[in-house]
């Protein structure tokens, strides 16, 4: 069974760091493209980041370009999302999402975790 | 621009059908989707993969009653034999180079 259990959520301060992680099991990660969505309270579904699977190809919204760096350790079967330089509007739950192989859409969602910049 | 548009709301009754609409931008006639359902205080959950010829792939355990279909630039999902827990908010997503979009969501209630 494909699982993704995101971790590392809660509550920061303006300009402040965090890390999240996404840890996968129940398939081969080093073949798939991983993503990060983020989706503020009350709101839809936003795209944040892309990397491929082996590591050497990354990709981020304008919002988040030069704060946030989407990495992953295959070893590991761990994806990562540092955030740094935080603002109030980075508020939002955080899902880690698997690209189907060979294709475009998501297969499958992690549970999501809580990320709160505030002061 | 790649923009997917759904309507907010939809509404239907229970044991009824009903069907989402998400309309790609022009020039992006060609693209397949993928639609989501994300049930509330819920993570999102993978219904299925929809071409521009209408077929269509599901995910893992999808009940028969979700189905796809398109039309030019409009994609689809009908949802027949309506539940108590098919309310929920129902996204469309497709991916251009390097990214993904996703459509503004429809809040489906049912009566």
């Amino acid at each position: 069974e494909v699982q993704l259990v995101e971790s590392g959520g809660g509550l920061v301060q303006p300009g402040g760091s965090l890390r999240l992680s996404c840890a996968a099991s129940g398939f081969t990660f080093s073949s798939y493209w991983m993503h990060w969505v983020r989706q503020a309270p009350g709101k839809g579904l936003v795209w944040v980041s892309r990397i491929n699977s082996d590591g050497s190809s990354t990709s981020y919204a304008d919002s988040v370009k030069g704060r946030f760096t989407i990495s992953r350790d295959n070893a590991k079967n761990t994806l990562y999302l540092q955030m740094n330089s935080l603002r109030a509007e980075d508020t939002a739950v955080y899902y880690c999402a698997r690209e189907a192989s060979s294709s475009g859409e998501v297969d499958y969602w992690g549970q999501g975790t809580l990320v709160t910049v505030s002061s | 621009q790649l923009v997917l548009t759904q309507s907010p709301s939809a509404s239907a009754s229970l044991g009824a059908s009903v069907k989402l609409t998400c309309t790609l931008s022009s020039g992006h006639s060609s693209y397949a989707i993928a639609w989501h359902q994300q049930q509330p205080e819920k993570g999102p959950r993978y219904l299925m993969k929809l071409n521009s010829d209408g077929s269509h792939s599901k995910g893992d355990g999808i009940p028969d009653r979700f189905s796809g279909s398109s039309s030019g630039a409009e994609r689809y999902l009908t949802i027949s034999s309506l539940q108590s827990e098919d309310e929920a908010d129902y996204y469309c997503q497709t991916w251009g180079t390097g990214s993904w979009v996703f459509g503004g969501g429809t809040k489906l209630t049912v009566l």
